[in-house]
């Protein structure tokens, strides 16, 4: 029973370089959460997305940052042209096809992103 | 937007003593979930409360849902040092909408 895979664990890039992260999520979960923490603050949502679709991306910044879920493969949280500010951890989480009103989230150990 | 509150933001507890963190919301919520972060992990699932005024237990924790579905607390009896970690409480709006988690508060545990 394999949880939320993420990978890598931890990933540095020089700024202006290109960070992505993968996101494979527990068997039979079909959504797909990202979350963004920096050192000692909570989880901010970023993007919430079902296979091929994106349901919400109210908390994604408008330039450099997207994500996909393909029908087939992991999720991707693609940042472009990374920069310092870009440092800190981001996490997946997934939940069954339910939604989050009757489903806990299960998380993933999270990508480490540094930018030198 | 919906903004959720968690107070303290660090709570230094002495081994064997009880304490209580508080979750506030903006807007009322569907339901609450309570999520535990040990240092360096990754935030794992506690509990969820979904009827007003609703109480759970688990073992030494006690969660509670305010009457108005706005507020939400966690009671920790007896502390012990695998308490250590930050607590994060998170909700939601309405049927299938996304988390919204508070800041946390970070539990250090003095032997």
């Amino acid at each position: 029973n394999a949880g939320v895979m993420q990978n890598p664990r931890h990933l540095v890039r020089r700024r202006g370089q290109e960070a992505r992260l993968r996101c494979s999520p527990m068997k039979g979960h079909s959504h797909v959460y990202w979350y963004r923490q920096l050192p000692e603050e909570g989880l901010k949502f970023m993007v919430y997305l079902q296979k091929e679709n994106i349901i919400d991306e109210s908390g994604m910044p408008k330039e450099r940052f997207s994500a996909e879920f393909p029908k087939e493969g992991p999720s991707i949280l693609r940042i472009q042209q990374v920069v310092r500010g870009d440092s800190a951890a981001y996490f997946c989480a997934s939940s069954p096809s339910q939604g989050t009103s009757n489903s806990p989230l299960h998380f993933g150990n999270g990508t480490r992103l540094t930018v030198t | 937007g919906q903004q959720v509150m968690q107070i303290p933001q660090y709570q230094h507890v002495q081994e064997g003593e009880d304490f209580t963190t508080y979750c506030n919301s903006s807007t009322t919520l569907s339901n609450i979930q309570w999520y535990k972060q040990r240092p360096g992990g990754h935030p794992v699932f506690l509990i969820q409360l979904v009827k007003s005024g609703e109480v759970k237990k688990q073992k030494r924790l006690t969660f509670q849902f305010g009457e108005a579905k706005k507020n939400s607390s966690l009671h920790i009896t007896a502390t012990q040092t695998t308490d250590v970690g930050t607590y994060f409480c998170a909700g939601a709006q309405a049927a299938g909408n996304k988390l919204t988690f508070g800041g946390g508060t970070r539990v250090l545990v003095k032997p």
